[in-house]
């Protein structure tokens, strides 16, 4: 299963895009990348997915590079409610439901 | 869609009792995930469903944990004999395995967990 490494934590202000990086060197030719955004006292909820190149949904923008072993999730414009945690998961098209989830990023997004 | 029901949201229990939560997933998903999450951490990995068949546990399951799918709607986790250890929240997730060649993607739909306290 492909290890991924997002940063622990990122701060932003209210208006800003925000860029989260997550690595996954190992990632293998059938993985797909799902991000998550969990909320205290929430699941986590499916935010995008892609598997090479660039997707876009009113939510958020996911960037690929070729070589697959990054990818970075694009969030314009965040408001406070932005304010979560974010996991990056490589796997198969379900998502990589056993890959282990990490601590995910901590988004902090100040007025 | 009416998403993923889980039930209760909390649940307190003595050490050594049994304790036995309940998911609902999206009515048409036939797989069923069973997570479980401390606190600062990601969700972990415990077992899946495929309609009514168990396919797989984590090694995380110990011989103390339970859990169904009758029918391939509802499942129930059980776990037996409750330790401090095992207060976490219980998170149930399901998707729609689609056909094999198929494009489409069936990312995971989480519920809201059950948090679980072990006194």
């Amino acid at each position: 299963l492909a290890k991924t490494t997002q940063p622990i934590s990122m701060d932003s202000y209210e208006g800003q895009e925000v860029n989260i990086t997550c690595s996954h060197n190992n990632i293998a030719t059938n993985d797909y990348i799902t991000w998550y955004q969990q909320f205290p006292s929430q699941g986590p909820r499916f935010i995008i997915q892609g598997y090479k190149t660039k997707v876009t949904n009113e939510v958020a923008s996911l960037f690929i590079p070729a070589d697959r072993k990054s990818s970075t999730l694009s969030l314009p414009r965040v408001s406070l409610s932005d304010t979560a945690v974010y996991y990056c998961l490589v796997g198969d098209r379900t998502g990589g439901f056993k890959t282990i989830f990490g601590a995910g990023t901590r988004l902090f997004v100040k007025a | 869609d009416t998403g993923v029901s889980q039930d209760p949201r909390h649940k307190i229990t003595k050490r050594g009792q049994n304790v036995t939560f309940r998911c609902d997933p999206i009515s048409e998903h036939n797989r069923l995930y069973w997570y479980r999450q401390t606190l600062g951490q990601g969700p972990e990995f415990l077992t899946y469903f495929q309609n009514e068949a168990q396919l797989e546990k984590s090694r995380l399951l110990s011989d103390r944990f339970s859990a169904e799918r009758p029918k391939g709607s509802f499942s129930t986790l059980e776990i037996q004999r409750t330790e401090q250890g095992d207060s976490a929240m219980y998170l149930c997730a399901s998707s729609l395995n689609a056909p094999a060649g198929a494009r489409s993607n069936s990312p995971l739909h989480f519920g809201n967990g059950t948090r679980l306290t072990v006194t």
